[in-house]
């Protein structure tokens, strides 16, 4: 069984670039998180997929967005890069219904110069 | 606002002996709690977790435990292991395939 796996590990971009952050889920997930982790705090929920529907939003602004496809892997994007979205990007899938866990990849890791 | 709080940014503890991390929330309607452990360069690995109905959940070396009343959660890890040295951060979900809220991590290092 594969478990989460996420691309790039690590990426360098300018204030101001965009930036695509890929991630494929367990074998068998169909939901989908994203998390966001700042140097010395925890996870902090950006937005949540489900069956290629967004399904919760956490208290990041419209220039963060995401996708999930048919096969339940997701994308997320980030426009007009600023120096504060430097930070480790977590991924994690779950197998949806009523199920509380949720399994990570190991992040990418996210510089804005 | 922190709904999670995780008080002790860092713990030191010899090998053996017993490893406990705490855990204190804000939010009533929280109903499930988990346990993650993370080690640098990786990401965070599910640990344990424990229902709200439930005051403790056991596996293996590793032991949580919940107070409602007193909305507080704690990690036992006996024997502790040198390999247990990482980053422990307590979680809380309102239900299934909700996003968790997350502390901000306790640094647990033991020391041979």
């Amino acid at each position: 069984e594969t478990g989460v796996t996420q691309s790039p590990t690590h990426l360098i971009k300018t204030r101001g670039q965009q930036v695509t952050l890929r991630c494929s889920s367990q074998s068998g997930h169909n939901t989908v998180s994203w998390y966001q982790q700042a140097l010395g705090q925890g996870p902090q929920f950006i937005f949540q997929y489900y069956r290629e529907e967004e399904n919760g939003r956490g208290n990041f602004p419209p220039r963060f967005s995401g996708l999930q496809f048919p096969n339940y892997s997701s994308e997320l994007n980030v426009n007009a890069l600023e120096l504060d979205d430097s930070a480790l990007y977590l991924c994690a899938s779950s197998p949806g219904g009523s199920s509380y866990e949720q399994y990570f990849g190991p992040g990418t890791r996210l510089t804005v110069t | 606002d922190q709904q999670v709080k995780q008080n002790s940014p860092s713990l030191s503890v010899q090998e053996g002996r017993i490893s406990i991390l705490n855990c204190d929330y804000t939010n009533s309607m929280f109903d499930y709690f988990l346990w993650y452990k993370k080690y640098p360069a990786e990401g965070p690995t599910f640990l344990i977790s424990i229902s709200s109905i439930k005051d403790k959940n056991e596996d293996g070396r590793f032991t949580v435990f919940l107070n409602k009343s007193a909305k507080h959660l704690s990690l036992h890890i006996v024997p502790s292991q040198p390999g247990d040295s990482a980053v422990y951060f307590c979680a809380a979900s309102y239900s299934g395939n909700t996003p968790l809220v997350f502390g901000k991590g306790t640094r647990l290092s033991v020391i041979a």
